[in-house]
């Protein structure tokens, strides 16, 4: 079955430094999505992405899906405390309607 | 307000219990999905309904239950079968495969 994975699982980052996520899939998505969970909240969509080798931008937050559709990354720059949370990805399969396989996700804490 | 809405929010379950989780949405959703998250973990599918009576399992069914007798509506009920309950529920719907999931601000089980 479809799989997706997320490295790095934690990510301890200086604040005004870059980091990227990654996740990758098993087999190929028709789309991907990215959520954030703050602590204590619940997940809140941030960006889909369809097309092979798309590419994104959200001010600080840059997010790419792989030519092959079987990956994905997001890329914050110049990390802020408000960054602080979980980010998870979710793909679709080619084959199964309304459902999203989620990744791990990638705890991100910011030190000032 | 549109929306989708989980309650309780604390939910204290004693062993061999069932118990209800509730979970509305007023965006006229047809598709509506249940996951539980672990500390530290990513969200793993319970079941998944795309109309109004029907659902599928997702990857962790066993020893939960759910309806699909109204479009707004996606009850969980998590029977004594579950061994393992505690844990954070969240709900969530979704227009279509192609449109972003919409969660609700999830239940907190606990088994006492």
């Amino acid at each position: 079955g479809q799989q997706v994975m997320q490295i790095p699982q934690y990510q301890h980052v200086q604040e005004g430094e870059d980091f990227t996520t990654y996740c990758n899939s098993s087999t190929t998505l028709s789309n991907i999505q990215w959520y954030k969970q703050r602590p204590g909240g619940h997940p809140v969509f941030l960006i889909q992405l369809v097309k092979s080798g798309e590419v994104k931008k959200q001010k600080r937050l840059t997010f790419q899906f792989g030519e092959a559709k079987k990956n994905s990354s997001l890329h914050i720059t110049a990390t802020q405390t408000t960054d602080v949370g979980t980010y998870f990805c979710a793909g679709r399969g080619t084959d199964s309607w309304g459902k999203f396989q989620f990744g791990a996700g990638t705890q991100v804490v910011v030190t000032p | 307000d549109g929306g989708i809405t989980q309650s309780p929010k604390y939910l204290f379950r004693k062993e061999g219990q069932n118990v209800t989780l509730s979970c509305e949405q007023n965006l006229n959703h047809d598709a509506m999905y249940w996951y539980r998250q672990d500390p530290g973990q990513g969200l793993r599918l319970i079941y998944y309904s795309q109309i109004v009576n029907d659902f599928q399992k997702g990857d962790i069914a066993e020893g939960y239950s759910v309806s699909r007798e109204k479009k707004e509506s996606f009850p969980l009920t998590v029977t004594s079968a579950q061994k393992n309950p505690t844990a954070f529920y969240l709900c969530a719907s979704s227009n279509s495969r192609y449109t972003e999931a919409f969660f609700g601000q999830g239940t907190r089980l606990t088994v006492v």
